[in-house]
This record gives C-alpha cells, sequence and structure tokens, in this order.
C-alpha cells in the first residue's frame, strides 16, 4: 500500500531556532500533501495543504510565515517551524494524496514529535 | 475549519464485545467519510470509508453506518480485541472542502481483556 515517511520522529530543540521536518511519500507520487497539528489527547488540525510546485494554501489562524511549507517534488514536502517557541510543541503529522478529488484517501505519516525548550 | 479540538471522550470494553464510536459532523454538503485509527504516538490509519450515497458500509469486523439527516457517523467493531485499543477519529470531506479532510475530536477506546 501507499506508505509515507517522516523524518525526523521526534526533534528537541532550543526556543528561538527553526526546525525542519519532511515527509515523503515512498512508493507514490502525492499530488497534494497535507501538514497536521495535534496536541495531546485531541484531534488533528489541519494546519495547510500543499500541492506540488505551488505555493501552500493556509487554514485559518496558521501563520503562513511562521509554518513554512515547501513541496519541491511529487514525494517530498517539507514543514519548517520558523523561530520555535515552547507552545509550539507539538506532534505534527503529514499525510499525502495521490489525487485532486475530494474523495482520494490520505496516507498519514508516522508523525513528528517537537519539544522545544 | 471543521476542526474540533475538544479532549477526547473515552470507551472502555470488555474484549469479545462489540464496540460503538459514534462521530457527529457539522458540513450538511460533507460527502465523503472516513474513520482511522490511531495508536499512540503513530500516525493515522484508514480503516474504512463511505460515501454520502450509501447509509452502510462494512468491511472485517467492522461496519460504518452514515446517517444524514441528523450527520451523525457510527462505527461498530465486532468482537473487540485488545489490539483494537486506541484513539478513533472520523474526517469528512465534500466538493465545498476541495480535497482536504476535517477530523472529528475523537474517542480513545480501551479493551478490557
Amino acid at each position: 500500500g501507499a506508505v509515507v515517511s517522516q523524518h525526523p520522529s521526534w526533534v528537541i530543540c532550543k526556543s528561538g531556532t527553526s526546525v525542519k521536518i519532511e515527509c515523503r511519500s515512498l512508493d507514490f507520487q502525492a499530488t497534494t500533501m497535507f501538514w497536521y497539528r495535534q496536541f495531546p489527547k485531541q484531534s488533528l488540525m489541519l494546519m495547510a495543504t500543499s500541492n506540488e510546485g505551488s505555493k501552500a494554501t493556509y487554514e485559518q489562524g496558521v501563520e503562513k510565515d511562521k509554518f513554512l511549507i515547501n513541496h519541491a517534488s511529487l514525494t517530498l514536502s517539507t514543514l519548517t517551524v520558523t523561530s520555535a517557541h515552547p507552545e509550539d510543541s507539538s506532534f505534527y503529522i503529514c499525510s499525502a494524496s495521490l489525487g485532486l478529488a475530494d474523495t482520494d484517501t490520505q496516507y498519514f505519516g508516522p508523525g513528528t514529535r517537537l519539544t522545544v525548550l | 475549519g471543521e476542526n474540533v479540538g475538544l479532549h477526547l471522550p473515552t470507551l472502555s470494553v470488555q474484549e469479545g464485545d462489540n464496540s460503538i464510536i459514534n462521530c457527529a459532523y457539522s458540513n450538511s454538503a460533507s460527502d465523503y467519510f472516513i474513520w482511522y485509527k490511531q495508536e499512540s504516538g503513530k500516525g493515522p490509519q484508514f480503516i474504512i470509508d463511505i460515501r454520502s450515497n450509501m447509509d452502510k458500509r462494512q468491511g472485517q469486523r467492522v461496519t460504518v453506518l452514515l446517517n444524514k439527516t441528523v450527520k451523525h457517523l457510527s462505527l461498530q467493531i465486532a468482537a473487540t480485541q485488545p489490539g483494537d485499543s486506541a484513539v478513533y477519529f472520523c474526517a469528512e470531506s465534500g466538493a465545498n472542502t476541495g480535497n482536504q479532510f476535517y477530523f472529528g475530536t475523537g474517542t480513545s477506546l480501551t479493551v478490557i481483556p
């Protein structure tokens, strides 16, 4: 089946530094990738949608200058948390979709746990 | 967006019993729904999906029921096993959400051996 990986799986950083998280579709080309954020014992919150070769579409309330998304190829999207602060500590999950239809299943990565000290 | 950031409700069931997990959605234009299972520290895994032209869909040990009138979705797990312990989310999508999925609150299922 479709496999999505994320790297790193866990990152600890100091406040003020930037952290890059990679999301890769390993055995398929993903037209669209999504980034979610999840706090402990809460649901997934969609942060942004990214299509290869174009600018990401951010959900309301998500700062695009804070969470930089790059989708340079059909198998790789990156999320950079710039000038991270403790409140950015969270579980970040990406997903990838094969196509553009609203019924295309999303395949999720294993998530990246970010801890900002 | 349609995200809900509430704390998870919990459900405990005895091993071997059937489990029913419920989900209410808010967007009447949603026409495609997926149930995901998320184990601790992992990403969500697809369980089963249903389109709005169906009321019921069955998989292996799982059944999804859709009631569009009251915008309600349920996931039934037959003969629940310890490996079913996880958080379960429903996700909705529709023509007016593009290709994005929005997740419900989620339910934490604990199976008691």
